[in-house]
């Protein structure tokens, strides 16, 4: 089946610094991979979009001067944060589109960001 | 914008009775998919059920929801909730190509009472 791996799952860092977190497909290729961030008290934000062949493409509010992602294959993929700030924190999620089955999007648990 | 409202905050209910949660949109996209997502507690969200096509009841577990365009609704009921059922709910729209990010609403939490 489709596994989605994040690392780490839960970091702390402290005002100012920036933290790297990444995510993996197992056992498919990926056609897409969506970065989502759950803040507290919200539902899921689309962060930014990164399709083969394509441009990232990032949502209002999120920059690639913020949220530099990486896609160097159809598995794999990491976004740092960037001089991460209180607003930052929550849980970041990667959503995964399969070759095979484009229709759904599966995700990893996360990575929970602590921002002191 | 693209936005999708459902029922928030909290959904109480006896185990063996009817549950629904309601979930609404508003979308630019011209043709539109849609998704519950279950999330179990340190469990990434996993698809209960999806839909592409109007007024199709679509089916999974115990749950149902029809996608009706014309009240811009899917909303998700089962007739006799369980235990096991307690969870975090997301209603989720895409574009019809599925070529996007989803748009998710704020989530409701399903808490199932002996």
């Amino acid at each position: 089946g489709a596994l989605v791996y994040q690392y780490p799952r839960r970091t702390i860092c402290k005002s100012g610094t920036s933290m790297r977190m990444e995510c993996q497909a197992v056992g498919f290729q990926a056609t897409s991979v969506a970065w989502y961030r759950q803040s507290p008290q919200k539902t899921f934000e689309l962060i930014a979009l990164s399709t083969v062949n394509s441009a990232i493409k990032y949502e209002q509010n999120f920059t690639q001067e913020k949220f530099p992602i990486s896609h160097p294959n159809l598995s794999f993929s990491s976004m740092t944060v960037l001089n991460a700030y209180l607003e930052d924190r929550g849980l970041y999620l990667c959503g995964v589109r399969d070759w095979g089955n484009y229709a759904e999007q599966f995700f990893g648990p996360g990575t929970r960001l602590t921002v002191l | 914008g693209d936005s999708v409202t459902q029922t928030e905050g909290l959904v109480t209910v006896t185990e063996g009775l009817p549950v629904k949660l309601n979930c609404t949109y508003q979308t630019t996209y011209l043709t539109i998919a849609f998704f519950w997502y279950v999330q179990y507690l340190n469990e990434a969200p996993q698809v209960l059920l999806k839909s592409s096509t109007d007024n199709k009841r679509t089916e999974h577990q115990g749950f149902h929801a029809t996608l009706h365009k014309s009240s811009s609704s899917f909303h998700l009921q089962k007739s006799s909730a369980q235990l096991s059922d307690s969870a975090l709910y997301y209603c989720a729209l895409s574009d019809g190509d599925y070529a996007q990010g989803l748009t998710f609403g704020l989530g409701t939490r399903v808490s199932v009472f002996p």
